[in-house]
């Protein structure tokens, strides 16, 4: 079936990094642009951004304002799969990150399938 | 602060119908259509309607929604326990942006 997975939860220190993944499966991968949805502990969903996943174009990201520097999105399209890393964590990016498929949808796009989510904890 | 507003909280009875508004501006929901997410309790959120008021495959007519100039309503009817999640607002943003509203919480008494 459609799916995207997620890889596990992370913990890690101020400053480090980490890199989430994110496998799609049961479409053709490069029909849909994948997005990026951050969840602060308690809070709402914040759309971080989005990446080409078109064979024509792949790659060619576009962030969110609040989301430049040190957070990017790539694709390993060999393997389906596209990652967010973010460097120099900071206590505030403490947060569920899901990624979603986009697709057209009536009139407009809609996300129809979501990652499980990935949890990074940054903490000391 | 999101960019939609929803009120925080909703609640009802079972069998009850409750409607939760979603506020925005001409740049969002004025222009393009609204979608809704469930997220039920520690899950990842679902698409439950979409173009303002389409339902998925699989999403019980029990939910509906509409959208009247720039602002959209997500109605329950037949309202169960298992409808207890956070619903969000959703719209492109003539800014180039996906914006979210804050997300409201129903609780079924």
């Amino acid at each position: 079936q459609v799916q995207l997975v997620q890889s596990g939860s992370e913990l890690k220190l101020p400053g480090a990094s980490v890199k989430v993944s994110c496998k799609a499966s049961g479409y053709t991968f490069s029909s849909y642009s994948m997005n990026w949805v951050r969840q602060a502990p308690g809070q709402g969903l914040q759309w971080m951004g989005w990446i080409s996943t078109n064979t024509g174009n792949p790659g060619n990201p576009t962030y969110v304002q609040g989301f430049t520097g040190r957070f990017v999105f790539s694709l390993d399209t060999s393997v389906t799969t596209a990652y967010l890393q973010i460097s120099s964590l900071k206590a505030e990016d403490t947060a569920m990150y899901y990624c979603a498929r986009a697709v057209p949808y009536g009139d407009g796009d809609a996300f129809d399938i979501w990652g499980q989510g990935t949890m990074v904890t940054v903490s000391s | 602060q999101s960019v939609l507003t929803q009120p925080p909280s909703a609640s009802g009875t079972p069998g009850q119908r409750v409607t939760i508004s979603c506020s925005g501006s001409s740049s969002n929901i004025g222009s393009n259509t609204v979608n809704w997410y469930q997220q039920l309790p520690g899950a990842a959120p679902k698409l439950l309607i979409y173009s303002n008021n389409q339902r998925p495959s699989g999403v019980p007519d029990r939910f509906s929604g509409s959208k009247s100039g720039t602002s959209a309503s997500l109605a329950i009817s037949g309202l169960q326990s298992e409808d207890e999640a956070d619903y969000y607002c959703a719209a492109w943003d003539d800014s180039l942006n996906w914006v979210f509203g804050g997300g409201t919480k129903l609780t079924v008494l």
